[in-house]
């Protein structure tokens, strides 16, 4: 069983250019939770959806990010006109249900770096 | 707000030497506390849940402890492969899913 996939699992980017970062859950998981590992600093919430819904985007900066889950296909994070202090590391997880406390399995991340 | 604290943030033991690492945290109404594992260059390995206090839980030489203000991962007779960053978290009530994290504490165990 396949756990959860995510890629490219390094990205190098300019800034001002658009960065896009692709998860898939795992086989049967219906919600997806993102979460940024700056250098030094702890894992943080940014948003969680579900398919074609974004239930809570506390933890997304207002500008520049957004975040879809589309009906059909992975879940995408979107980073506009990336600038150097968006450079970390982009976690997926994934759940079956939003049950209390169920466990979220996570992706094996993507290193964003913006030169 | 929800906080979680871990300490030490760095920990070297020997082989064998036997410890405990620490997760406090100030939580609205505790729904779940979660410790992963990590190791570099990856993405958190899930270990235990605890839902309560007095739950405990054990995966081989680790066990998980749960007080209502924190909780203790301790392992026994550590091996090298046991080096890694040890995540605490915590999912608080009021139907939030986000997990807010601890810092880490870094392990490291010399043969």
């Amino acid at each position: 069983n396949a756990g959860v996939m995510q890629n490219p699992r390094h990205l190098v980017r300019r800034r001002g250019q658009e960065a896009r970062l692709r998860c898939s859950p795992m086989k049967g998981h219906s919600h997806v939770y993102w979460y940024r590992q700056l250098p030094e600093e702890g894992l943080k919430f940014m948003v969680y959806l579900q398919k074609e819904n974004i239930i809570d985007e506390s933890g997304m900066p207002k500008e520049r990010f957004s975040a879809e889950f589309p009906k059909e296909g992975p879940s995408i994070l979107r980073i506009q006109q990336v600038v150097r202090g968006d450079s970390a590391a982009y976690f997926c997880a994934s759940s079956p249900s939003p049950q209390p406390a169920d466990t979220q399995y996570f992706g094996p991340g993507t290193r964003l770096t913006v030169l | 707000e929800d906080q979680v604290t871990q300490s030490p943030e760095a920990l070297r033991l020997q082989e064998g030497e036997s410890s405990s690492l620490n997760c406090s945290y100030t939580v609205s109404g505790l729904r779940g506390l979660f410790w992963y594992r990590q190791d570099p260059g990856k993405g958190p390995e899930f270990l235990f849940t605890l839902y309560s206090a007095g739950e405990e839980k054990e995966k081989e030489r680790l066990k998980a402890t749960l007080t209502k203000k924190e909780s203790f991962l301790h392992i026994t007779a550590p091996k090298p492969e046991d080096s890694a960053t040890y995540l605490c978290a915590v999912q608080a009530g009021g139907g939030a899913q986000k997990l807010v994290f601890g810092q880490g504490t870094r392990l490291t165990i010399n043969p």
